[in-house]
């Protein structure tokens, strides 16, 4: 099955650096979605991207997406210890039904 | 706010036990999904829902089943627990007619001994 997948799998930067993470899919997709988890919790809704657009902000986060080479990046500026946790994609195919596709994430560690 | 709720937080069985997990949304939301997470293998779906009653299989249904009677819940039963199915269990919500987010509970840890 499609499977979304992160790039890359763990990345620690230091408090006030910018933190890139990016996800690839395998099929045509209807929107893509980044999702937070702090350790040991559910997810937490970032942001959503459709399938016609190509970049989306929301704060401190910027979505891009390239539907050409199905891949989409998050990009976290100024990152906060707060930042810390794994970050997944998701993705809903174009098949109609609302099933999601979650890549296998990125471990984000901000250093304070 | 939009609040997805499941039954217990950590969870210990024994091998060839019938084991409930049970999740409940409160936002009056159509379509209701169970995963699983394990490390190195990020989310996998185990089955959806889109209405009562109704229910799909995702990409891993073997040795599970579901069970929506009320639109508000969705039961995840593992019939025989094996030792593989020993994880984090992750339900959410979604609405139809909303942005597509999906709404998560804050998983059920499950042991199988």
């Amino acid at each position: 099955s499609q499977q979304g997948e992160e790039d890359p799998q763990a990345l620690s930067i230091q408090e006030g650096e910018n933190a890139t993470m990016n996800c690839s899919y395998k099929t045509s997709i209807n929107n893509l979605q980044w999702y937070r988890q702090n350790s040991g919790r559910g997810l937490v809704h970032l942001i959503l991207i459709r399938s016609n657009e190509r970049e989306k902000h929301s704060g401190r986060l910027r979505v891009t997406l390239d539907t050409s080479k199905k891949s989409s990046s998050l990009l976290i500026t100024a990152s906060r210890a707060a930042d810390t946790a794994s970050y997944f994609c998701a993705t809903r195919t174009t098949s109609g039904t609302y099933k999601y596709i979650f890549g296998t994430g990125t471990r984000l560690k901000v250093l304070a | 706010d939009v609040k997805v709720t499941q039954s217990s937080r950590y969870l210990v069985k024994r091998t060839g036990e019938k084991v409930f997990l049970e999740c409940v949304q409160d936002m009056d939301h159509e379509n209701m999904f169970w995963y699983r997470q394990d490390p190195g293998l990020g989310l996998r779906l185990i089955y959806f829902s889109y209405d009562v009653k109704m229910k799909e299989k995702g990409d891993i249904p073997e040795g599970y089943s579901v069970s929506r009677e009320k639109k508000e819940r969705f039961s995840l039963i593992l019939e025989s627990a094996s030792t593989n199915q020993t994880s984090m269990y992750l339900c959410a919500s979604s609405s139809i007619s909303g942005r597509e987010t999906q709404y998560f509970g804050p998983g059920t840890r499950l042991l199988v001994l």
